[in-house]
């Protein structure tokens, strides 16, 4: 059964910094992984979806990776703003299975 | 506009009274999925389709039910068997194409006293 974690669950940066959030997963033959931002109260938003035949996927200041042999991938974002506070979670797909297993999700505080 | 619903936002119930949360989505995806969110906890699923009149059963099924009389709609019903049903309810679809990408509804927050 696949699991996944995110590390570390909250982090905090100044304006305008580059970061890197991680996620890892135990199962290898995945069919796909999702990343979401979730607002406080409010539903999940897709950011970026990378299928398991990719390494990486991009869209704007987001950049996803996926390194199946290792089970991790990671969420870049670029020149941070106060806007992009948020909880990301990672999502990924086990072997045979189209359905999702989620980490906990990282808490982004972007300071101005 | 395309997207999902869910309604109500906000719902709160009695103890031992069933109730239903509804979700529609206008993307004509053929699956649609539940999950309930706790907090410090990631998302668990409960119940999905992938097709009209058919549902399976997520990781916590008990204490729920689901029906797929429309492509559109898959309403939940929480039951008076759900032991811990105070949660945040959310709803998604996705394609059954090669990415199988999910979109989630707003969420319906469902207290029990």
């Amino acid at each position: 059964k696949q699991e996944v974690t995110q590390i570390p669950a909250a982090l905090s940066v100044p304006e305008g910094e580059n970061l890197v959030l991680n996620c890892s997963f135990t199962d290898s033959a995945i069919y796909n992984l999702q990343w979401f931002r979730q607002d406080p109260g409010k539903g999940l938003t897709s950011l970026l979806l990378i299928q398991s035949s990719q390494r990486e996927q991009t869209s704007g200041r987001l950049n996803a990776s996926l390194d199946k042999s290792s089970g991790r991938s990671t969420l870049y974002i670029a020149a941070s703003q106060p806007g992009d506070s948020a909880t990301y979670l990672c999502a990924a797909s086990g072997a045979g299975s189209y359905q999702l297993t989620f980490g906990k999700g990282t808490k982004l505080s972007v300071i101005p | 506009d395309g997207g999902i619903t869910q309604s109500p936002k906000y719902l709160f119930r009695k103890e031992g009274q069933n109730v239903t949360l509804s979700c529609e989505q206008n993307l004509n995806h053929d699956a649609m999925y539940w999950y309930r969110q706790d907090p410090g906890q990631g998302l668990r699923l409960i119940y999905y389709s992938q097709i009209v009149n058919d549902f399976q059963k997520g990781d916590i099924a008990e204490g729920y039910s689901v029906s797929r009389e429309k492509k559109e709609s898959f309403p939940l019903t929480v039951t008076s068997a759900q032991k811990n049903p105070t949660a945040f309810y959310l709803c998604a679809s996705s394609p059954q194409d090669i990415s199988y990408e999910q979109y989630f509804g707003p969420g319906t927050r469902l207290t029990v006293t």
